[in-house]
């Protein structure tokens, strides 16, 4: 399995503020996926995080509000953007390590916004 | 669309066996999977099943039949460590998740 790092791995942001979520993986990649969490909910996912082209986002999401950038196929970033509190959530990256079989999750962000 | 549906809540006891089901609606199907999420934490890969049937992996085996829509996850020889969410998703369309069964396991 690969191992997956998320940067920060907790922050409390103001109202009106972005933050910018790292996520890295220990080896190449084909497929990185972004999922918000909320308490005590499951999981939806945000968007694919495509290498050299634009992240596909599923229906609820815009990429106004949340920007996915992937340089390369070890690395990719999520942007909450113009942050409220119902942006309070756990958000997980995850890589398949060899097509969508094997999804790994990294440990999260936890994300407060006051 | 796609709408899966699990129990909220399941109580077993250490040593038992408990089954845990799923049933789903999708458009498409390219597979379903098993996650546990303890408290706090990320979710981990159980299983994964694209055909009919039984997948065994020691204590945890994952069962499929697409023509019913239905999976379940059966978990044996319970331990206290097995109480946590398990959480069953769809890859069809797109991957979708269901809302997780919390298990607590009593001695």
């Amino acid at each position: 399995s690969a191992v997956i790092s998320q940067k920060p791995s907790r922050d409390i942001c103001q109202r009106g503020t972005s933050l910018t979520i790292q996520c890295q993986v220990d080896s190449q990649v084909t497929m990185m996926f972004w999922y918000r969490q909320q308490p005590g909910q499951s999981l939806t996912l945000i968007a694919t995080a495509n290498q050299g082209s634009e992240a596909t986002y599923e229906s609820g999401f815009v990429i106004d509000k949340f920007p996915i950038s992937r340089p390369n196929l070890t690395f990719s970033t999520l942007t909450v953007s113009n942050m409220s509190p119902e942006d309070s959530s756990i958000y997980l990256c995850s890589v398949g390590t060899s097509g969508i079989e094997t999804q790994y999750f990294g440990p999260g962000t936890r994300l407060l916004v006051l | 669309g796609q709408n899966i549906d699990q129990p909220t809540e399941m109580t077993a006891t250490e040593g038992a066996i408990v089954q845990i089901n799923c049933t789903y609606q999708t458009s498409g199907f390219n597979g379903l999977f098993w996650y546990q999420q303890h408290a706090g934490e990320a979710p981990t890969f159980l299983s994964y099943n694209v055909l009919d049937g039984l997948e065994e992996k020691g204590r945890f085996s994952s069962f499929l039949s697409r023509s019913k829509g239905y999976s379940y996850l059966l978990l044996k020889e319970l331990q206290m460590k097995d109480s946590a969410s398990y959480l069953c998703a769809v890859y069809g369309q797109n991957f979708v998740f269901g809302p997780g069964t919390r298990l607590s396991v009593l001695p």
